[in-house]
């Protein structure tokens, strides 16, 4: 099956910082990336899609400059946090989809990454 | 507006006996649907999707679901539980109104809590 990857897996940085989360699709070319957010005990929640080469879409809520989302290369997605504070503490994950848009495709999920906020 | 529910936080069964995990959906055209597991601290794991076809559809480790229209549910089921079937399993359905665009993101239900006791 398709993997999916990010890195680091986990991650403390200190209050005001910025952290960069990668996401690899390691076997596959990923036309789409997702960024989910995950609270304990809570469901995934959409961040924003991002398609390779273009700017990313935000889901309603999502601040654009604070989560930044490059999408440069077909197996490579980043999800930068900027200016990171403790409510940001959270479970990301990356998950991604292959082969032109349609609704067939399945997407592959990523291992996920625990960032604590101090 | 498309969702999902599972209606139940958590599910306890003993190891050995049917489980079966609830999800209904509420879209407004023909449903794609998933159920993913999702181990702690780790990403999400594709159990097995509804497309078309046949309503019962089997997946990944001895898992099965059935799709039933009239009551808008697509219920998980395994014959015998294992011990390590225990996670969080969550149901998903494919946004209707984005297949065959660039988006079509998944819409999770909150999750369930399975655990199987010896």
């Amino acid at each position: 099956g398709a993997v999916v990857s990010q890195h680091p897996s986990w991650v403390i940085c200190k209050s005001g910082t910025s952290v960069k989360i990668e996401c690899r699709s390691l076997d596959f070319q990923a036309t789409t990336m997702f960024w989910y957010r995950q609270f304990p005990k809570q469901s995934l929640m959409l961040m924003a899609t991002s398609n390779e080469g273009s700017k990313a879409t935000y889901e309603q809520g999502v601040e654009k400059d604070k989560f930044l989302i490059n999408h440069a290369s077909l197996t490579l997605s980043t999800l930068t946090v900027t200016s990171a504070h403790p409510e940001d503490s959270s479970f990301y994950i990356c998950s991604a989809r292959r082969g032109t848009p349609s609704s067939y495709n399945e997407q592959f999920f990523g291992p996920g990454t625990r960032l604590t906020v101090l | 507006a498309q969702s999902v529910a599972q209606p139940e936080d958590q599910v306890n069964v003993a190891e050995g006996n049917p489980l079966t995990v609830k999800c209904t959906y509420s879209v407004s055209g023909n449903p794609y649907l998933f159920w993913y597991v999702q181990y702690p601290n780790r990403g999400l794991q594709f159990l097995l999707k509804y497309i078309t076809g046949d309503n019962l559809v089997k997946g990944s480790y001895g898992f099965e679901a059935e799709f039933n229209k009239s009551q808008t549910s697509f219920h998980l089921k395994k014959p015998s539980a294992l011990v390590s079937d225990s996670a969080l399993y969550f149901c998903a359905v494919r946004d209707p109104l984005n297949y065959g665009g660039s988006q079509g993101n998944l819409i999770f239900g909150k999750g369930t809590k399975l655990s199987v006791k010896p």
